[in-house]
């Protein structure tokens, strides 16, 4: 059974630093693509970042580009997301997803969410 | 490219058909995805590449390609009220529509 968990969210000030950690078990972490995508309190869904771990390819949201960083560790079947610079509008539930593994980029599953809020 | 998602809100019976629609501001070919959201968990894939996700019922069926998408409950069940998420995957940055909520008429 496939199962993704996400931990390290939490209440961060405006321009802080908080490490994201995705958990995945169930399936060869290191065969997907692996997302992000977050969703702001009472609003919808907004894909944040992609990483191809064998490619090492990562895309991101030009929301983010430049103070997030998407990782992944095979070894742990980990996938991370630094976020740095943070601001009042990442205040969200994020999200891992895994690709489909079709080649396509939507995603079959998801974890439960962590949430990030960002205050003073 | 940005998704549209109409209505914003549909009320429907049990029983009765849910026609929910999703435009694409340029092609994205076949490569939509719907999601289906409930209150307080993550979304579930619906709909992929054409074709049912695993387990979901048959009287979900996606149509569509280009711009113009449809997903169609033919009978709802208590279930299936929900927030529907369509999301293009043709082209980098993905993005997904604002969401439709189906509630109980």
């Amino acid at each position: 059974e496939v199962q993704l968990l996400e931990s390290g969210g939490g209440l961060v000030q405006p321009g802080g630093s908080l490490r994201l950690s995705c958990a995945g078990s169930g399936f060869i972490f290191s065969n997907y693509a692996m997302s992000w995508v977050r969703q702001a309190p009472g609003k919808g869904l907004e894909w944040v970042s992609t990483i191809k771990i064998r490619a090492s390819s990562t895309y991101y949201a030009d929301s983010v580009q430049g103070r997030f960083t998407v990782s992944g560790d095979n070894s742990k079947n980990t996938l991370y997301l630094q976020m740095n610079s943070l601001r009042a509008e990442d205040t969200a539930v994020y999200y891992c997803a895994k690709d489909s593994g079709t080649g396509w980029h939507y995603f079959d599953y998801w974890g439960q969410g962590t949430l990030v809020t960002v205050s003073s | 490219i940005v998704m549209t998602q109409s209505p914003a809100t549909l009320s429907v019976s049990p029983g009765e058909r849910a026609t929910l629609s999703c435009r694409a501001s340029q092609s994205v070919s076949s490569n939509l995805a719907w999601y289906q959201q409930k209150p307080g968990q993550a979304p579930r894939l619906i709909y992929g590449a054409s074709t049912r996700a695993t387990a979901i019922p048959a009287r979900f069926s996606g149509s569509g390609s280009g711009t113009e998408f449809t997903l169609t409950i033919s009978s709802l069940q208590s279930e299936d009220f929900a927030v529907y998420y369509c999301q293009q995957y043709n082209s980098w940055p993905l993005t997904f529509g604002g969401g439709t909520k189906v509630e109980i008429k």
